[in-house]
């Protein structure tokens, strides 16, 4: 059985501080892709990154970066110099055996505040 | 190139009344995905549609929800009847024939009364 954990239900922080969401994995797959996505006030969900289980190098893409560790099972995202306009609830997902369908996690609800 | 497109974007109902919702998928979109969303948690996957055929409907409740994909393209999901606990975010999402990454749409926000 695939499962997501994601403990920070909500984090709060003033703008420019950096944060950093957590994401804790658990598969039986050898092959499987993790995946971030923000899901802003307007309800749709934004495909941030997807990473596949072969690939462990960490990912910076502007003020976002991906830690991605096998050893701790963990995939965290870390928002760097944070604005307001990254306030949203942020998923990590996780899917395997074949199947790009991931298994989304309960989200993380970051507020940042001006 | 246009999005996922569903509507109505939201919906409330009274508990026994029916609904249903409808979704346009990216053009090219081979594989279309309906969601559940209940507030507070992560999206739950309802049923997935390859091309009009179904690959996956083990987590839709058959015996109020159904959905089908006519011509393979606009997809439409039901409720009949409709109970307290439906009250979700209904998502849809297509991919493209690699799959990977989906494209979701905007939700439809269902509120039962």
């Amino acid at each position: 059985a695939q499962k997501v954990t994601q403990a920070q239900t909500e984090i709060s922080v003033v703008e420019k501080e950096d944060v950093t969401l957590d994401c804790v994995y658990e598969t039986r797959d050898t092959t499987y892709y993790l995946f971030w996505y923000k899901q802003p006030p307007s309800g749709e969900l934004v495909f941030l990154i997807r990473r596949n289980s072969f690939d462990e190098q960490n990912e910076i893409s502007g003020r976002y970066s991906w830690n991605f560790q096998k050893s701790t099972s963990s995939f965290n995202f870390t928002i760097t110099a944070s604005q307001v306009v990254d306030s949203a609830v942020y998923f990590c997902a996780l899917s395997g055996g074949g199947s790009y369908i991931p298994t989304f996690g309960r989200g993380t609800s970051l507020i940042v505040h001006p | 190139e246009a999005g996922v497109a569903q509507s109505p974007r939201y919906k409330i109902i009274e508990k026994r009344q029916s609904v249903a919702f409808w979704c346009n998928p990216i053009s090219g979109h081979a594989t279309l995905y309906w969601y559940q969303q209940i507030l507070g948690q992560g999206p739950k996957l309802l049923i997935q549609f390859q091309n009009n055929g179904v690959v996956d409907d083990s987590q839709l409740p058959k015996d109020r929800f159904s959905a089908e994909r006519l011509k393979g393209v606009d997809s439409t999901l039901k409720i009949q009847p409709a109970k307290l606990e439906d009250s979700a975010v209904y998502l849809c999402a297509s991919s493209s024939p690699r799959g990977g990454g989906y494209t979701f749409g905007s939700g439809t926000r269902l509120t039962v009364v």
